[in-house]
């Protein structure tokens, strides 16, 4: 099916690094997302973008919704150990559909 | 978070066996999901649904059916497990205000380990 093109695929940094990660499509998107897992647990919602250009932040978190539709990225500011894990992006291309479309995931690993 | 649970959370069965796993939210959403998540593969949708008594393919639904005859439950089940089916499937719901509908939270996921 239908994926994101995520990068990258993984990241390794020190701790106290800011991090950043995007996602790219050919389609258009109404809604991007932003997911983190953490071995064994399901994905936890980080941050949900619904307007082109939106900027939000959630703590140390700040995600943005391309002009185009077709990208978002995610930034982790000063890295902390408990950054450690997947992070997916999706995305929702037709309004209604509630079908998500996702990327592969960049894994994180940070050195203390 | 949201109130999504999922059980068994880990179950071994044997080849053949029908097994159901079994999707319980308490947040009233209308929409609920059923995916399937490999290494190399990312998370596939196998079955949505989008109220009582309806529901859809995804894009991996050979070999699963589902069933939703309350809101708060979602049935996935296999009716004669195979190997390749060995995978960890999550559930999700999602239908909160209308400017939120694609927006989709994931219960905590069952393994699923076929012999």
């Amino acid at each position: 099916g239908q994926q994101l093109n995520q990068s990258p695929q993984s990241m390794f940094i020190q701790e106290g690094e800011d991090v950043s990660m995007n996602c790219t499509s050919s389609s258009i998107f109404n809604t991007w997302l932003w997911y983190k897992q953490d071995p064994g647990e399901g994905p936890v919602l980080l941050i949900a973008l619904y307007k082109a250009g939106e900027l939000t932040s959630n703590g140390r978190l700040t995600a943005q919704f391309g002009i185009t539709r077709k990208d978002s990225f995610l930034n982790i500011s000063a890295s902390i150990p408990s950054d450690v894990g997947i992070y997916f992006c999706a995305g929702s291309g037709i309004q209604g559909a509630q079908k998500l479309v996702f990327g592969q995931g960049t894994r994180l690993t940070i050195n203390p | 978070d949201a109130g999504i649970t999922q059980s068994p959370r880990h179950k071994v069965t044997e080849t053949g066996t029908p097994v159901t796993l079994r999707c319980h939210q308490t947040e009233n959403h209308r929409y609920m999901y059923w995916y399937r998540q490999d290494p190399g593969h990312g998370l596939r949708l196998i079955h949505y649904s989008y109220g009582v008594k309806d529901t859809d393919k995804g894009e991996v639904s050979d070999g699963y059916s589902v069933s939703r005859s309350k809101t708060e439950d979602f049935l996935l089940t296999l009716e004669s497990a195979t190997s390749s089916q060995t995978s960890v499937y999550f559930c999700a719901i999602s239908g909160g205000t209308s400017a939120q509908q694609e927006t989709q939270y994931f219960g905590p996921g069952t393994r699923l380990l076929v012999l």
